[in-house]
């Protein structure tokens, strides 16, 4: 079975700074999908960025970013100029290309942005 | 469009007792997924339906069972409340393709 790993439990950024979230994963699929997503106190989660693996270009969604490297296996996600609406659980996920819908999720990253 | 819902958000039983929880997705969306997020584990997977079939199923105990209605609305049931079920339990929805899942906001379990 596929595994996410999120290896910082707690981070924290000052705010207008930049902080990067590490993820590493375990797969033998060479076609799958990687996101992350954000969970903020209210518990909702949200979509923040999502990669196909066949694509190269890392994905960018105005201050997120990734850094996708297949070979390592790893999917860090860089947010710039972190702004107090950052401050959330973050989860990285990985989903198969192949069998539905099950995603597999990290324990998460919790961030904190300090004024 | 609606985004995902779920009932009830909070809810306290005792242990021994069952529980139904339901989720209703984005409108056109035909796969839920359930997933069990406690602070120690994280997210783990329960199952997935789609089109009324369960298609995914996660490593839980058969205490946990779910289905799903023709208009793709979901139900999850926990039998013999255990006080481990404690936790927030979230429903997810796509279309079914290859697409994002979109979140409800969860369902609170306490089991005292």
């Amino acid at each position: 079975a596929q595994t996410v790993t999120q290896s910082q439990p707690e981070m924290s950024v000052q705010e207008a700074e930049t902080v990067t979230l590490s993820c590493t994963y375990d797969t033998s699929e060479s076609d799958y999908y990687l996101f992350w997503y954000k969970q903020p106190p209210s518990r909702q989660m949200i979509l923040v960025i999502r990669q196909e693996a066949y694509k190269q270009q890392n994905a960018t969604e105005n201050r997120f970013s990734v850094n996708f490297q297949k070979a390592a296996k790893s999917f860090s996600l860089k947010i710039s100029d972190s702004q107090l609406g950052d401050a959330a659980m973050y989860f990285c996920a990985y989903r198969s290309f192949n069998t539905g819908n099950q995603f597999y999720f990290g324990t998460g990253t919790s961030l904190t942005v300090i004024p | 469009k609606a985004g995902v819902t779920q009932t009830p958000r909070y809810l306290i039983k005792t242990r021994g007792q069952q529980v139904t929880l339901s989720c209703s997705p984005i409108s056109g969306h035909r796969s839920v997924s359930w997933y069990q997020q406690t602070p120690g584990q994280g997210l783990q997977f329960l199952f997935e339906y789609f089109s009324e079939t369960q298609r995914n199923k996660g490593n839980f105990p058969g205490r946990f069972s779910g289905r799903q209605f023709s208009n793709s609305r979901s139900e999850m049931n926990v039998s013999t409340l255990e006080l481990g079920d404690s936790a927030l339990y979230l429903c997810a929805s796509t279309t079914g393709g290859q697409d994002e899942q979109y979140f409800g906001p969860g369902t609170r379990l306490t089991v005292t």
